[in-house]
């Protein structure tokens, strides 16, 4: 079945630091993609998302890019701040069932000042 | 703007007793879920609907059961706890197919 696979944390990084964390997925046909944040105590909200082959989704600094050859959809920031000490969640639903959301276990990013 | 609320946001109960996670959405979203979160599992699907008097199983349905008499309302049943079923639980919805998933803030379950 549909499974995505991201890389274990924690992430510790230091303020203004590069961010990359892993996401790959598998599925049939083509799924849409998604990076789910959750802060502590909070629930999930979407941070981006990429329907097709190609797109780039982007909000807060953050991008991520829907690579069907690689069938990747990496998260990437160029400058973390403290405020982004978060969980992240890559996540995808497939066409026939959109409504429905495959996650990955998570990964936590803690930022030092 | 409320979104999707989930009540109680806190709740211990002991092995055996049975509770209802209640939640709403003020959005007119056709779809409704429920999923469980573990640590290191990400979350997981527990039953979903995609309208009003239809629900579905999802991954992991045992000892959930799920009613949609109405559009706005999605409750979520533990007939008789286990520790099993100590997690977090959030309720998601969406307007239609494709449509973003929005979710609630979580409810906190522990069986003792």
């Amino acid at each position: 079945g549909d499974s995505v696979t991201q890389m274990e944390g924690p992430v510790t990084l230091s303020e203004e630091a590069f961010l990359t964390i892993n996401c790959t997925y598998t599925a049939t046909g083509y799924p849409s993609l998604f990076w789910y944040v959750q802060y502590p105590g909070e629930g999930l909200q979407l941070l981006l998302k990429a329907t097709k082959a190609d797109d780039k989704g982007s909000n807060k600094g953050f991008e991520a890019t829907y690579r069907k050859e690689t069938t990747s959809f990496h998260l990437e920031k160029g400058s973390v701040q403290v405020s982004d000490s978060a969980v992240y969640f890559c996540a995808l639903s497939a066409r026939d069932s959109s409504y429905k959301l495959i996650f990955g276990s998570g990964t936590r990013l803690l930022v030092r000042p | 703007n409320a979104g999707v609320t989930q009540t109680p946001k806190f709740q211990v109960l002991k092995t055996g007793q049975s509770m209802t996670l209640q939640c709403a959405q003020d959005m007119n979203h056709e779809y409704m879920s429920w999923y469980r979160q573990d640590p290191g599992m990400g979350l997981r699907l527990i039953h979903y609907s995609v309208g009003a008097g239809i629900t579905d199983q999802g991954e992991v349905p045992n000892g959930y059961n799920v009613s949609r008499s109405t559009t706005e309302d999605f409750p979520l049943r533990l007939l008789s706890a286990a520790p099993s079923q100590t997690s977090v639980y959030f309720c998601a919805s969406s307007y239609t197919s494709g449509n973003t998933i929005y979710f609630g803030e979580g409810s906190w379950l522990t069986v003792v």
